[in-house]
């Protein structure tokens, strides 16, 4: 069954410094992947989605996103986070038929210290 | 600008009461989805529609109710049958499948009292 891990439920990065959020997918073939965002009582907004091709993708707000095949990875990067980047982030694979729905982590929370 | 709105933003519900929960989206979506998020649980898929007049059962679908009886409108039932009602509730819509990702609305939270 298709399924998306994130391991980290909540990280603290100092302002300015890098950001790596990990996200482990389960999928019989090449999913189509996303990245989305999350401010507090807010809809999700989306980052970045990778089909196909350039393995390295980028997206909004100075984000990229690695999809690496052999580690069914797809780890979202920003060189140096703003204090408005804390919010909560989730990782999603679909299917690359119709007819089918995304599924999304259990997310993590980011916060940025000063 | 096109998007999708959900309502109401808050909504209150006494026990044993079904409420309906509002989606609608001037997108041309053809795909419409409701989820469900609770602290730390993530989104859990209630039920999704890839045209009108046709609608599946997601995940959680127990104690919902759906129907598609235009493109443009996707509205959620929670029904008494619902045991832990109390949530945020997330309406997305996207073209035909889920390939090309979602646009959500701005989530409605419901409460039990």
């Amino acid at each position: 069954a298709q399924s998306v891990t994130q391991p980290d439920i909540h990280i603290t990065v100092s302002e300015g410094a890098s950001l790596e959020l990990r996200c482990n997918y389960s999928y019989g073939a090449t999913p189509y992947l996303f990245w989305y965002v999350q401010s507090p009582g807010q809809g999700l907004q989306l980052l970045l989605k990778y089909f196909s091709g350039d393995t390295l993708v980028q997206g909004i707000k100075g984000f990229e996103a690695e999809f690496k095949r052999s580690q069914s990875s797809f780890n979202l990067r920003k060189p140096s986070v703003h204090w408005s980047d804390a919010a909560e982030y989730f990782c999603a694979v679909g299917a690359t038929m119709a007819g089918t729905a995304l599924i999304f982590g259990k997310g993590t929370t980011l916060s940025v210290s000063s | 600008d096109g998007g999708i709105t959900q309502s109401p933003k808050y909504l209150f519900r006494k026990e044993g009461q079904n409420v309906t929960l509002s989606c609608e989206q001037n997108l041309n979506h053809d795909a419409m989805y409701w989820y469900r998020q609770d602290p730390g649980q993530g989104l859990r898929l209630i039920y999704y529609s890839q045209i009108v007049n046709d609608f599946q059962k997601g995940d959680i679908a127990e104690g919902y109710s759906v129907s598609r009886e235009k493109k443009e409108s996707f509205p959620l039932t929670v029904t008494s049958a619902q045991k832990n009602p109390t949530a945020f509730y997330l309406c997305a819509s996207s073209t035909a499948g889920s390939n090309y990702g979602y646009t959500f609305g701005s989530g409605t939270r419901l409460t039990v009292v």
